[in-house]
């Protein structure tokens, strides 16, 4: 059973651009969490998606950053514009339910470095 | 809202000595869950293990076992026969059991574990 999947593992950007992250939850799961850990700190929340609706953002930056998870294809963590300080890893997380004692699952992380 | 704190920054262990990672958290809920996660240089994020609140009962899961003291609000780590592997980051985590959270994890700052042959 392939675990959580996240590609690219690496990526880098110049300021101003684009960067897209993709994150494949494990199979039968459908809620998907995304944390960002700067270097030298712990995980932090940035939001939380089940099919197709935003649950909770509250950890997003209200601007340059997005994400969907739609009925079909892997959930997208969208930066547009990006700035130095958007460096970081970022990881997706997948869990089968809520509500219950269901531990969630992590990603290898995609790994952002802007020029 | 809920924080989680880790004093030790880093640690040292010497192989096949057992050591005790700190964590405590900070809460006006009854009900919820903790965690410990590990992060090798790999970076990956590995679950170690779990405890649920309501449980008196310390998880155990191998080598690894809690000491959860909810009244203190504090949830350690011991780590036995610590072996080469064990070196990571090591990250303490809660997350809310109340319906309609999001569950989202909250973690600590994390404790460098260093283990010496």
């Amino acid at each position: 059973n392939a675990g959580v999947m996240q590609n690219p593992r690496h990526l880098v950007r110049r300021r101003g651009q684009e960067a897209r992250l993709r994150c494949s939850p494990m199979k039968g799961h459908s809620h998907v969490y995304w944390y960002r850990q700067l270097p030298e700190e712990g995980l932090k929340f940035m939001v939380y998606l089940q099919k197709e609706n935003i649950i909770d953002e509250s950890g997003m930056p209200k601007e340059r950053f997005s994400a969907e998870f739609p009925k079909e294809g892997p959930s997208i963590l969208r930066i547009q514009q990006v700035v130095r300080g958007d460096s970081a890893a970022y990881f997706c997380a997948s869990s089968q339910q809520t509500g219950v004692m269901q531990p969630q699952h992590f990603g290898d992380g995609t790994r952002l470095s802007i020029l | 809202a809920q924080t989680v704190t880790q004093s030790q920054p880093e640690m040292s262990v010497q192989e096949a000595e057992t050591v005790t990672l700190s964590c405590t958290y900070d809460t006006s809920e009854s009900d919820y869950y903790l965690f410990w996660y590990k992060q090798p240089p790999s970076r990956q994020m590995i679950l170690v293990i779990r405890q649920e609140a309501y449980k008196q009962q310390n998880a155990t899961e191998n080598r690894f076992s809690v000491n959860f003291q909810k009244a203190a609000k504090s949830f350690s780590l011991k780590i036995s026969d610590s072996q080469l592997g064990d070196a990571a980051m090591y990250f303490c985590a809660y997350r809310s059991a109340k319906g309609g959270a999001t569950n989202k994890l909250i973690f600590g700052t994390g404790t460098l574990l260093a283990v010496q042959p």
